[in-house]
């Protein structure tokens, strides 16, 4: 079974310093990755989505992506109490099968004012 | 313009009962996904539509499932006969173009089956 991995946290940040969210994947052919913000009892809402190696910047925001490592991160600067969510990570599986998103469990993120 | 809207936001049924879910997406967007996450689990594809036609309908658990998107527009997910671990929060998202790129999601309907 294809799987998406995330520490559950809580991850505990102080305002303004940098908070770093990891993710881990099964699928070594994924091509697609996504991570996704859901505050608590509302929608998950996009953030960022990385296809190639390297960084990928956006505002705060930067995600990270290492597909011979199998991992992905995400990035936030600056951190802000508003910033206080889960965060899930999701991947577009390789080859046949389910064309939709394979998330992980996502992380508590806490920004400490 | 609105979001995806789901209702109902909640639905507590008995074990045994049908209850039927209801997406409206994004007009213009034919792309419409149902997902669920099961209390501790992570959100699990179920369904994916393509205006009126089923893509994709690998995650659906069983047969007690059925998924429907009349002409294309809103979509429904019924369910019956419900079973206790059918409970959770069931999601629905949609998009138009490249489909994952821009995926707006519902606010979920919070399905309890005792």
């Amino acid at each position: 079974q294809k799987e998406v991995e995330q520490n559950s946290g809580p991850l505990s940040v102080p305002e303004g310093a940098i908070a770093s969210l990891n993710c881990t994947y099964s699928d070594r052919g994924s091509q697609s990755f996504f991570w996704y913000r859901q505050y608590s009892g509302k929608s998950p809402e996009l953030i960022m989505f990385i296809y190639s190696n390297g960084d990928k910047e956006d505002g705060r925001f930067t995600a990270q992506l290492n597909k011979a490592s199998q991992y992905v991160s995400l990035l936030i600067r600056d951190s802000q109490p508003s910033d206080s969510a889960t965060y899930l990570c999701a991947v577009i599986n390789s080859g046949g099968g389910a064309d939709g998103l394979t998330f992980g469990k996502g992380t508590h993120l806490i920004i400490q004012p | 313009e609105a979001g995806v809207t789901q209702f109902p936001s909640h639905s507590v049924i008995e074990k045994g009962q049908t209850v039927t879910l209801r997406c409206d997406p994004i007009s213009g967007h034919d792309n419409l996904y149902w997902y669920r996450r099961v209390m501790g689990k992570e959100i699990k594809f179920l369904l994916h539509f393509v205006k009126e036609s089923k893509q994709d309908e690998s995650g659906m658990p069983n047969n007690r499932f059925l998924a429907e998107r009349t002409g294309g527009t809103y979509s429904t997910l019924k369910v019956q006969p419900a079973e206790l671990e059918d409970s959770g929060v069931y999601f629905c998202a949609s998009s138009q173009g490249t489909p994952h790129e821009k995926l707006f999601f519902g606010s979920g309907t919070q399905l309890s089956v005792l």
